[in-house]
């Protein structure tokens, strides 16, 4: 059974930073690329960043460009997400998930399969 | 980045069908895969549709997924209380190379 656990949220202030983290299991963690989704309090979803299962290629939401950095290690079956220059804006529920991802030349596909239950995020001074 | 647009709201009687419109471009619907999810209140999205028509294992053949130019639809037919959620639809975007999601749109079961 696939199973993604975050953890790391809080409240923090404008400027501050964060490391959020999604433990999993019930897959072949580094076969797997993986995504971070995020939902603002009464609000849609917003996709953050993607990850791909070697870890060498990445990509971010111009919302979170420069501030955020997305990892993971493999042998540790683990997700992260480091978040810099927090902002209120970044009030949300992040969710991790696990991407079906081929991108490039041709048509490409992109789904979240597997979804954890999220971990809260509160920017307030 | 919410340039995939669903109607913000659809409703239907149980037992009938409904449809679920996602209207974006060439750069994304009209060229890439697109996929459906289902949030129930207060639980997580659910992946339904992915790959414009394909439904994952466990998912009924009541949710279905089609694609035509740069729209895609999504079908639910039987209509169920327990269907009542936010549905979004998402696609990757070549231009920008990012996922794009649809604003959601939330379904009442009258």
């Amino acid at each position: 059974e696939v199973q993604l656990l975050e953890s790391g949220g809080g409240l923090e202030q404008p400027g501050g930073s964060l490391r959020l983290s999604c433990a999993t299991s019930g897959f072949t963690f580094s076969n797997y690329a993986m995504s971070w989704v995020r939902q603002a309090p009464g609000k849609g979803l917003e996709w953050v960043s993607i990850i791909s299962g070697s870890g060498g290629r990445t990509y971010y939401a111009d919302s979170v460009k420069g501030r955020f950095t997305i990892s993971r290690d493999n042998s540790k079956n683990t997700l992260y997400l480091q978040m810099n220059s927090l902002r209120a804006e970044d009030t949300a529920l992040y969710h991790c998930a696990k991407t079906g991802v081929v991108v490039g030349a041709g048509t490409a596909r992109v789904y979240f399969d597997y979804w954890g239950q999220g971990t809260l995020v509160t920017v307030s001074s | 980045q919410s340039v995939l647009t669903q109607p913000p709201s659809v409703s239907a009687a149980p037992g009938q069908k409904v449809t679920i419109s996602c209207s974006g471009s060439s750069s994304n619907i009209g060229n890439n895969y697109v996929s459906w999810y289902q949030q129930l209140p207060g639980t997580a999205p659910k992946l339904l549709i992915f790959d414009n028509n394909k439904r994952p294992s466990g998912i009924p053949d009541r949710f279905s997924g089609s694609k035509s130019g740069t729209s895609a639809t999504l079908g639910i037919t039987g209509l169920q209380t327990g269907d009542e959620a936010d549905y979004y639809c998402g696609a990757w975007d070549s231009s920008l190379s990012v996922v794009l999601f649809g604003g959601g749109t939330k379904l009442t079961v009258l």
